[in-house]
């Protein structure tokens, strides 16, 4: 009984290709996000969504949708791939959207694109 | 920029021995400090955290120690285990904000 999961572990695509990558939690926190791990190894937030609302979104390009259809999913959609966008992709969430509260990880999703 | 900074990318320790992560940070606005810790194809899990009005916080064989006019926060492990042997993460956020600020994590190796 994983706490937030995500689908698929790895992902390897042609540029140019449209993708989504799926994370659902069952702890019943109220904010997910998304965290973009990029070659020098920052974790960097992308998104952040509180009861299936928009409250943070970083310098992201508009190829990054997150969809949230419930509190307990944020999904994210990639259109048009480019070989900068692989890195390895982090889900999480939090019983709030205070940054002191301990996030909750997925265990990622590597990204490659050719 | 990077506001929060790991500078070690990697730290080998003997087990039974303390290890020492360093973290440095330049935004004064930061208010509360976290570390994470990282298995391979996990994802990061909370360790222990510290608010900016104290300037160490225990936990078992963690602890944090902020020194606030250095910009600097360190994570004690002692002793060290094999099962410590992982990459460490440290994040900040920002007063009033919603988000955590990570650095680039320092990967800790504890010999037998």
């Amino acid at each position: 009984d994983t706490a937030v999961s995500q689908t698929p572990k790895y992902l390897v695509t042609q540029m140019g290709n449209d993708k989504s990558i799926k994370c659902e939690q069952n702890l019943g926190h109220d904010t997910m996000y998304w965290y973009k791990q990029d070659s020098k190894k920052f974790l960097k937030i992308m998104f952040s969504y509180n009861n299936k609302e928009l409250i943070i979104n970083e310098t992201v390009p508009n190829r990054f949708s997150p969809k949230s259809p419930d509190k307990a999913h944020l999904n994210l959609h990639i259109n048009s791939l480019e070989l900068g966008d692989s890195a390895v992709y982090f889900c999480a969430s939090s019983p709030e959207p205070q940054g002191n509260n301990e996030q909750f990880f997925g265990p990622g999703t590597r990204l490659t694109v050719l | 920029d990077q506001q929060v900074k790991q500078n070690s990318p990697s730290l080998s320790v003997q087990e039974g021995r303390i290890s020492i992560l360093n973290c440095d940070y330049t935004n004064s606005m930061f208010d509360y400090f976290l570390w994470y810790k990282k298995y391979p194809a996990e994802g990061p899990t909370f360790l222990i955290s510290i608010s900016s009005i104290k300037d160490k916080n225990e936990d078992g064989r963690f602890t944090v120690f902020l020194n606030k006019s250095a910009k600097h926060l360190s994570l004690h492990i002692v002793p060290s285990q094999p099962g410590d042997s992982a990459v460490y993460f440290c994040a900040a956020r920002i007063q009033g904000a919603q988000k955590l600020v990570f650095g680039q994590g320092t990967r800790l190796t504890i010999n037998p």
